[in-house]
């Protein structure tokens, strides 16, 4: 089955320094990748979509000088938090599609720390 | 804007019991629901799914309900088992977007 590999599971890091995750699929080629974003005890809240080769949508509210997409191929999608402030600790998970309309496969996230 | 169930309410069942867990959303435009389960810090996991087009789908001890008239989802567990216990969420997509939007969840406590 599609299986999308995220990088790292968890992280800490130093107030205003910035993070990347890498979110991957392994076995098929992703044309579409989400972000979401997660706070504990709360349901996923989306913040971008990307497509290969252009610019990611950013969900209303989402910073996007912030918060950098790049899915520079179809199989890697990267998630730039930069400035990190403490505020950003938070659980992010990405998931990945085919292009089919229905096919959505996640990654296991990485629960990053901002000290 | 439109949204799917926001909430997170607990059930607690007891082992071999079945559970029900609700959603309810409000984009009458969705045409595909899924339902996942997410154990503390993990991703999501697929569960089962359903289209628009279908009430009823059944896998392997789980049911999904979808009633477009009330704009109603319900997942059932059939047996629940103590690694059934987890935070269980309903998505939908909306057909103009390509994008999942997530309801609030639940939260299953299997007792022993």
């Amino acid at each position: 089955g599609a299986v999308v590999s995220q990088h790292p599971s968890w992280v800490i890091c130093k107030s205003g320094t910035s993070v990347k995750i890498e979110c991957r699929s392994l076995d098929f080629q992703a044309t579409t990748m989400f972000w979401y974003r997660q706070f504990p005890k709360q349901s996923l809240m989306l913040m971008a979509t990307s497509n290969e080769g252009s610019k990611a949508t950013y969900e209303q509210g989402v910073e996007k000088d912030k918060f950098l997409i790049n899915h520079a191929s179809l199989t890697l999608s990267t998630l730039t938090v930069t400035s990190a402030h403490p505020e950003d600790s938070s659980f992010y998970i990405c998931s990945a599609g085919d292009g089919g309309k229905y096919g959505y496969t996640f990654g296991s996230g990485t629960r990053l720390t901002v000290v | 804007g439109e949204s799917v169930g926001l909430h997170l309410p607990t059930l607690s069942v007891q082992e071999g019991d079945n559970s029900i867990i609700n959603c309810a959303y409000s984009n009458s435009a969705s045409d595909y629901f899924i339902w996942y389960k997410q154990e503390s810090g993990k991703g999501p996991q697929f569960i089962i799914d359903i289209r628009s087009n279908m009430d009823k789908r059944q896998g392997q001890r789980v049911t999904v309900l979808l009633n477009k008239t009330v704009k109603h989802l319900s997942l059932q567990i059939a047996a629940t088992q103590p690694g059934d216990s987890a935070v269980y969420f309903c998505a939908e997509n909306t057909a103009a977007g390509n994008k999942l939007t997530f309801g609030g969840g639940t939260r299953v406590l299997v007792k022993p």
